[in-house]
C-alpha cells in the first residue's frame, strides 16, 4: 500500500534552534511530495513541493525539504525556529494517477522560547 | 486573488440530521478536492470533483456524497449523521487535477455532532 510516515507525532525544541522533521514514504513510482503548515483552527498552508530535478527544495518561511530516493524520504528542515512556525506539518504524496493527497499523521512542532 | 473559501465555519447538528457544506474554489481553478480531519484518523481523503464530474472517491460510507457546479463550486452533504462524524472538514482546490499542481486549502468547516 501506499503510505506515508512522519516519524515523530511531537518535535519539541527552543526558539532559534534548528529543527528536522522527518518523512518517509512507500512507493516504487514516481510521486510528488509536499509538505504543509496547519496552524490552529486554520486549513492547510502550502510549504514547498518536489516533483522533479533538484532534490534540495526550498520553500516559504525559510524552510527547505531533500528528497532522497534511495531512503523514500523528504525531511523536512529549518535553520532557526521562531515560535509563529509553533503549528503541524504534514507531508503529504500525491498518486501518479488519481489525484488525491495521501496523509501521514503530522507531526506537532513546540517551539519554546 | 481570493482563497478558498467555506462555509459554514462551525456547524452543530444532531444524530440522524443531515448537513451540507459549501466550498468556493479560487477562481479560475476546476479540481476540488474534500479531506476529513479527526484527531484519531488524521486527515483522509473524501472525493474529488472536476468539470462537475467525481474524478476520485474515497472510502467512505454512502452517506457521505458531493456534487460541483458549473462555477466549479463544491458542496458535500452527509446523510445520518453519527457522532463519529464529527470533524474538521477541509474542502481543497487545483487548477487542474493532473498531480503536480499543489492543493490550496480553505480554512475548513468544523462539524460537531451531539
Amino acid at each position: 500500500a501506499q503510505s506515508v510516515t512522519q516519524l515523530d507525532s511531537q518535535v519539541p525544541v527552543f526558539e532559534e534552534a534548528p529543527v528536522e522533521l522527518r518523512c518517509n514514504y512507500s512507493s516504487s513510482v514516481s510521486v510528488y511530495l509536499f509538505w504543509y503548515v496547519q496552524y490552529p483552527n486554520q486549513g492547510l498552508q502550502l510549504l514547498l513541493k518536489y516533483l522533479s530535478g533538484s532534490t534540495l527544495v526550498k520553500g516559504i518561511n525559510g524552510f527547505e525539504a531533500e528528497f532522497n530516493k534511495s531512503q523514500t524520504s523528504f525531511h523536512l528542515r529549518k535553520p532557526s525556529v521562531h515560535i509563529s512556525d509553533t503549528a503541524e506539518y504534514f507531508c503529504p504524496r500525491r498518486r501518479s494517477q488519481g489525484g488525491k493527497l495521501i496523509f501521514g499523521q503530522g507531526t506537532e512542532l513546540s517551539v519554546k522560547p | 486573488k481570493a482563497g478558498v473559501t467555506q462555509t459554514p465555519r462551525y456547524l452543530i447538528k444532531t444524530r440522524g440530521q443531515q448537513v451540507t457544506l459549501s466550498c468556493s474554489p479560487i477562481s479560475g481553478h476546476r479540481s476540488v478536492s474534500w479531506y476529513q480531519q479527526t484527531p484519531g484518523q488524521g486527515l483522509q481523503f473524501l472525493f474529488e470533483y472536476f468539470s462537475e464530474t467525481q474524478r476520485n472517491k474515497g472510502n467512505f460510507p454512502g452517506r457521505f456524497s458531493g456534487r460541483q457546479f458549473s462555477n466549479s463550486r463544491s458542496e458535500m452533504n452527509v446523510s445520518t449523521l453519527e457522532l463519529g462524524d464529527s470533524a474538521l472538514y477541509l474542502c481543497a482546490s487545483s487548477l487542474a487535477q493532473q498531480d503536480h499542481y499543489e492543493q490550496y486549502f480553505g480554512p475548513g468547516t468544523r462539524l460537531t455532532v451531539t
